[in-house]
């Protein structure tokens, strides 16, 4: 069946450093591919999505570039700051008969330190 | 403001009794959802509900229970049945077809 998986964390990293974290996904057909973010105690935002291969999704200096031919969607950013420290989700949407079924990843928990 | 709202943030039960989570969402969304998280197990699928007065098991269904009387609302009831229910609970709401879910804030609930 369909699957994400991701990084497993946590992470730590200094202010200002570059950061990748990585997520590969089995599907068939043609996946929807998404990043949300879950700051402590709160529910998930949406982060970027890309619906189809090679399109890039953007926000708040983050991206991530669906790649069909390596099955991957990972998620990347320059220069982190501390207000980047929350768990990060990897997710695929994929449509079926009955309506969007929705996978996510494990989840990678980032900290970032002054 | 348009979204989805939990309540309560936080809840308490003794083992043995039944608790009703609420989640309402004012996004005119045909299709939601609830989530459970554990700590280092991501979401799993409880329910799903693509319109009203219709819903299908997820992945844990076993010792829940939902209702889907109204568009807008899709209260998760935790029955004594469930083993192990403490846990963070998430709710989700999608349009019809769309490939973006939208968030709750959560309702973490504690029994003892």
């Amino acid at each position: 069946g369909d699957s994400v998986t991701q990084m497993e964390g946590p992470v730590t990293l200094s202010e200002e450093a570059f950061l990748t974290i990585n997520c590969t996904y089995t599907a068939t057909g043609y996946p929807s591919l998404f990043w949300y973010v879950q700051y402590p105690g709160e529910g998930l935002q949406l982060l970027l999505k890309a619906t189809k291969a090679d399109d890039k999704g953007s926000n708040k200096g983050f991206e991530a570039t669906y790649r069909k031919e390596t099955t991957s969607f990972h998620l990347e950013k320059g220069s982190v700051q501390v207000s980047d420290s929350a768990v990060y989700f990897c997710a695929l949407s994929q449509p079926t008969n009955t309506g969007n079924q929705f996978y996510f990843g494990t989840g990678t928990s980032l900290t970032v330190i002054p | 403001d348009g979204g989805i709202t939990q309540s309560p943030k936080y809840l308490f039960r003794k083992e043995g009794q039944n608790v009703t989570l609420s989640c309402e969402q004012n996004l005119n969304h045909d299709a939601m959802y609830w989530y459970r998280q554990d700590p280092g197990q991501g979401l799993r699928l409880i329910y799903y509900s693509q319109i009203v007065n219709d819903f299908q098991k997820g992945d844990i269904a076993e010792g829940y229970s939902v209702s889907r009387e109204k568009k807008e609302s899709f209260p998760l009831t935790v029955t004594s049945a469930q083993k192990n229910p403490t846990a963070f609970y998430l709710c989700a709401s999608s349009r019809a077809n769309s490939y973006e879910q939208y968030f709750g804030p959560g309702t973490r609930l504690t029994v003892t």
